[in-house]
Parts: structure tokens; sequence; C-alpha cells
């Protein structure tokens, strides 16, 4: 069973404001990424990290920033949010190897108005 | 290009009506396929993961089956409890990285 954290939950903002989106976990696994889900779409993936300083951005062209300062911690950084930015964000963990799932947090629902 | 369909987009069922989903994949190399299971406004829920083809795997009514170019999620006598979405994902030996499908939205019915 994976213990990975979300906060807030649900986040309503307006335009222009600053958002950290937080994720932690308690595995102690060191891969850690962020996905994007609109309501019956695919996951996209947005930042992936493989360890304490390592992040590389995903396949989805995004506008916000990571950071890997602890293995436990990969908060997520909007500089600036926009109506744009409104969707689902998970973070997710798996272990190191080939062939072992990812474990999802409970995800943030963002809406920027 | 690494691609994943998955399909119907939408099933709908009543409750012991068994039925199959599918999964299927184009990939540089398959290094592992994954079912998950989403509940509305949760993360996903990891269920299966299956490597080469010929591989079953079985969750009490659900049973994951792989060949060369696809997956199927078979149902057998659904709950109301089995309603959600089951999304289906890869992972390619030339891409480190979960590439997901849309999804199959089931529903099950009384």
């Amino acid at each position: 069973e994976a213990d990975i954290y979300q906060t807030p939950r649900y986040l309503v903002i307006g335009t222009g404001k600053k958002i950290t989106l937080e994720c932690s976990q308690t595995m102690g696994h060191d891969k850690m990424y962020w996905y994007q889900q609109d309501p019956g779409m695919e996951l996209h993936l947005i930042h992936y990290s493989y360890g304490v300083n390592s992040t590389e951005k995903g396949d989805l062209s995004s506008e916000s920033t990571v950071s890997r300062i602890r293995t436990e911690h990969f908060p997520l950084t909007l500089e600036s949010a926009r109506p744009s930015h409104t969707s689902q964000y998970l973070c997710a963990t798996r272990v190191a190897g080939d062939y072992n799932e990812q474990f999802f947090g409970p995800g943030t629902r963002l809406t920027v108005l | 290009e690494d691609q994943v369909t998955q399909s119907p987009e939408a099933l709908r069922l009543q409750e012991g009506e068994s039925s199959s989903l599918n999964c299927s994949y184009t990939v540089s190399g398959l290094r592992g396929l994954f079912w998950y299971r989403q509940d509305p406004g949760k993360g996903p829920e990891f269920l299966f993961t299956l490597y080469s083809a010929g591989e079953e795997k079985e969750k009490e009514r659900l049973k994951a089956t792989l060949t060369k170019k696809e997956s199927f999620l078979h149902i057998t006598a659904p709950k109301p409890e089995d309603s959600a979405t089951y999304l289906c994902a890869v992972l390619s030996g030339g891409y480190n990285k979960l590439i997901f499908g849309a999804g199959t939205r089931l529903a099950v019915h009384p």
C-alpha cells in the first residue's frame, strides 16, 4: 500500500495568483511524477524526478515548475495561474527498477477563475 | 510513436452481465502493461501488471490478459461497486515513462 499525500485536495483561485501543490510520500521511493488529467482524457506527464536534485520536464508542455530537495517531497508551483491551468493534478511514485507499478496520490482539483 | 487506445469509451452493464474492455497498444519494446481503476475525483488505483504475451492475472471478478498487440480486462458477473473508469498504460523500451490510454468508463446497474 502506497502512502502518497497531496494538498490541497481542492483549490479555487483567481488568475495571476502563485500556487504550490504539495506532494509527499512515506515509502522512500526515488521516482516521483506529476500528471495532468482533464475529465475523460488521458493522464499527461508534466514533470518527473528520479531522485533528489533531479527534475525533468514531461511530454505535456507546462508552465509549472517543480523541485526535489528531499526524497519524500515533490512540490509543483505555478507562478501565475491562468484559467487554462484548470485541471486535476496527480502525483505518483515508483520504486527503482523496470517492472514496478506507479502509485498515485488522491489528486488536487484546481480551478482558476 | 508509442500509443495506447482503449475501447469502448463507455460501457453500461447490468449487474451480472460479463464483458471485456480492450487496450490496444503500439510500443517499441513492451516492458510492462498496467491496468488501473479510477473512481471519480480520486487517483488511479493499481490493479495488474502484465509483462509478456500469454500472461494472465486475476483479482476477484477481474481478469487481465495480454497478447502482442492488445490486452483485455474481463469482468465476470460485475456488481455496481465495479463502476469506475479503467485505465490502461504501457511502459516501452525506448521511453522510460508510462503512456496512458483515455480509459473506459464502466457503469454497472442493479
